[in-house]
């Protein structure tokens, strides 16, 4: 049983470039969300989903897409990364709704 | 949403008891209290959630006062390893779901 995986877990990109942060759970969890921190700072919501075909803004989502097409995956997309997306990003699900598990995180550096 | 304020960062040694007190003024009706737990290079780990009085479990223990303007948290006999980043949250009905965490406190224990 994993949990919350994150891919890849380091991920050095050029300004302008594109990628995918992946997330899977096998935790049966309805809702999953994506965080970033930054340095010395707690963690901010980005999107979230409560259920396959769902999902809504968070508290900082520019620069950001995110689908869900099932129930275990819940990908970030950075369409054209730039150097103040560099940032630890953590994937969260959570089911009971009191408890979240997070992902080991991916740093994300953006030069 | 309720603000929360912690202490930036707190000292122990090993074998004590540590206090990390969280002041929430605003604190909502419905709100819950809760503390996660942040390693370096790890995602925030669920500690413990409670509403008023007093709840323990394996792990620590949260007072919560009468006035829930602040709370707690009570770590027994800490070792090396509760080295970590402590967040206290209060969020709507103790929803997992969208969290608000503030910069957290530094606990450092000293051997």
């Amino acid at each position: 049983n994993a949990g919350v995986t994150q891919t890849p877990k380091f991920q050095v990109l050029k300004t302008g470039q594109s990628m995918t942060l992946q997330c899977a759970q096998d935790m049966n969890h309805e809702y999953m969300s994506w965080y970033r921190q930054d340095p010395g700072m707690g963690l901010r919501l980005i999107h979230y989903s409560v259920g396959a075909g769902i999902t809504d803004q968070g508290e900082v989502p520019n620069g950001y897409n995110v689908s869900r097409s099932t129930t275990e995956d819940f990908p970030l997309r950075l369409l054209s990364a730039a150097p103040s997306q560099t940032s630890v990003y953590f994937c969260a699900t959570t089911g009971s709704n009191t408890e979240a598990f997070f992902g080991q995180g991916t740093r994300l550096t953006v030069v | 949403l309720a603000k929360t304020t912690q202490p930036i960062s707190m000292d122990s040694y090993e074998g004590q008891e540590v206090n990390i007190t969280c002041s929430h003024n605003n604190i909502a009706t419905n709100d819950y209290i809760t503390w996660y737990q942040q390693f370096p290079s790890q995602g925030p780990r669920f500690i413990i959630q409670g509403y008023k009085t007093k709840v323990t479990n394996e792990v620590a223990s949260l007072f919560i006062p009468a006035d829930r303007k602040s709370s707690t948290l009570s770590l027994p006999r800490v070792s090396l390893s509760d080295t970590a980043v402590y967040y206290c949250l209060v969020g709507d009905g103790g929803s997992a779901r969208q969290l608000t965490f503030g910069s957290g406190t530094q606990l450092t224990v000293l051997p």
